[in-house]
């Protein structure tokens, strides 16, 4: 399995709603990462966790929460999110966070989220 | 501040000629850079990297420069095909960690 799923592919939420987004890898990869892009901006980055341990947080708003239960699995918890946080959140998983010979990024196919 | 550039917004190309992607980047720190390709509605899926202590690196139709003391690399795709058409990121990280991606360059290979 070479695949990094992210669920739901679409979700449309008030600004005082909580949903989660949900990432899924079976590739033994030991880190994995949340990106936010934007229309016509490059994917940004968001968390990153090693070992299922939280290692880099771009000084994201607490408004978005990540949670890491297992190797495999990578949520975002979503609450008081406001219009300009719609966006393409796009998970990603690696085999590592250092050493740079075999670190390749493996992307899901992102979450289009749409706060009105 | 963008530390990884992409200047061209689109490119067109004949289908069969070279396709030269740009990118440049202002961090001298960076050692590790990727280029990924990317469809509309998926996930940018990667096609080839190359490290600090090399200069050019190929696979197949897809071969990237890199140029340390200006900053860049390039990407060139020969012959390029209608299928490459998409938007192309390049990225960089310092041994790997936090890659930075640059705005893209959405290719056009005309039949």
């Amino acid at each position: 399995d070479t695949e990094v799923t992210q669920t739901p592919k679409h979700l449309v939420m008030g600004m005082t709603n909580k949903k989660s987004l949900k990432c899924e890898q079976h590739m033994g990869h030991r880190a994995m990462y949340w990106y936010k892009q934007k229309a016509k901006k490059p994917p940004e980055l968001m968390f990153v966790y090693s070992y299922e341990k939280l290692s880099i947080n771009e000084s994201v708003p607490s408004r978005f929460s990540p949670e890491c239960p297992n190797s495999s699995l990578l949520n975002l918890h979503l609450h008081a999110l406001q219009p300009e946080d719609s966006a393409l959140y796009l998970c990603a998983s690696s085999q590592a966070v250092t050493g740079y010979g075999a670190n390749v990024l493996t992307f899901g196919a992102g979450s289009r989220l749409t706060v009105l | 501040d963008q530390q990884v550039k992409q200047n061209s917004p689109s490119l067109s190309v004949q289908e069969g000629r070279i396709s030269i992607l740009n990118c440049d980047y202002t961090n001298s720190m960076f050692d590790y850079f990727l280029w990924y390709k990317k469809y509309p509605a998926e996930g940018p899926t990667f096609l080839i990297s190359i490290s600090s202590i090399k200069d050019k690196n190929e696979d197949g139709r897809f071969t990237v420069f890199l140029n340390k003391s200006a900053k860049h690399l390039s990407l060139h795709i020969v012959p390029s095909q209608p299928g490459d058409s998409a938007v192309y990121f390049c990225a960089a990280s310092v041994a790997g960690n936090q890659f930075y991606f640059g705005t893209g360059t959405s290719l056009t290979v005309i039949p």
